[in-house]
């Protein structure tokens, strides 16, 4: 069974930064994409980021492209996304995504339980 | 404003069958695959359909998907009271934005079923 859990979130403050972690077992991590999805409270699911397989390929949404940075050691079946500047938009739920294949465009067939970010002062 | 257009709530009585919309356009549903989640209360999302009208092992066959054109459907037929959930739809957008980077993944904005 796929298990995918999440750390590193809190409460930060405007402008500061935060890195999330997410620890991948039961699957072999290295054939899969994976994801950062967040759900801001009481919306909707926004997609945040994908790495594909080997980290030769990574999308950002808009709106954090050149803020967040993810990342991923296969070695340690570990993904990774680093936030920096901060902004009270970026609270939510953060999940960890697994994709249902190497490449970014295939679907999320496992999700964690979600680490919680608040950007507040 | 998400890029997928579902309608913000559906319902039906036990028994019942019911269909959750998505539409889109010719960068996201048009040219890619949907895939359908469900979010129970209070827990993460969960995947119901893929690839447009396949249903990962465990799913039961009363949850449907089909797509056409730029347009998608979630049906749910035999409706039970443990189908309460939000469902969301997703597509992979392969468009380009102002500064030339791809959009990537989109959702709708989810649609809040109540069984009556």
């Amino acid at each position: 069974e796929v298990q995918l859990v999440e750390s590193g979130g809190g409460l930060v403050q405007p402008g500061r930064s935060l890195r999330l972690s997410c620890a991948a077992s039961g699957l072999t991590f290295d054939d899969y994409a994976m994801h950062w999805v967040r759900q801001a409270p009481g919306k909707g699911l926004e997609w945040v980021s994908g790495i594909n397989w080997n980290s030769g390929s990574i999308e950002y949404a808009d709106s954090v492209r050149g803020r967040f940075t993810i990342s991923r050691d296969n070695a340690k079946n570990s993904l990774s996304l680093q936030m920096n500047s901060l902004r009270p938009e970026d609270t939510a739920l953060y999940y960890c995504a697994k994709g249902g294949q190497s490449t970014l465009n295939g679907w999320f067939d496992a999700w964690g339980q979600g680490t919680p970010v608040t950007v507040s002062s | 404003q998400s890029v997928l257009t579902q309608p913000p709530s559906a319902s039906g009585t036990p028994g019942q069958r019911v269909t959750i919309s998505c539409s889109g356009s010719s960068s996201n549903i048009g040219t890619n695959y949907v895939h359908w989640y469900q979010q129970l209360p209070g827990t993460a999302p969960k995947l119901l359909i893929y690839k447009n009208n396949q249903r990962p092992s465990g799913v039961p066959d009363r949850f449907s998907g089909s797509k056409s054109g730029t347009s998608a459907s979630l049906a749910i037929s035999g409706l039970r009271s443990e189908d309460g959930a939000t469902y969301y739809c997703a597509a992979w957008d392969d468009s380009l934005n102002a500064w030339g980077s791809l959009i990537g993944w989109v959702f709708g904005g989810g649609t809040k079923l109540t069984v009556l």
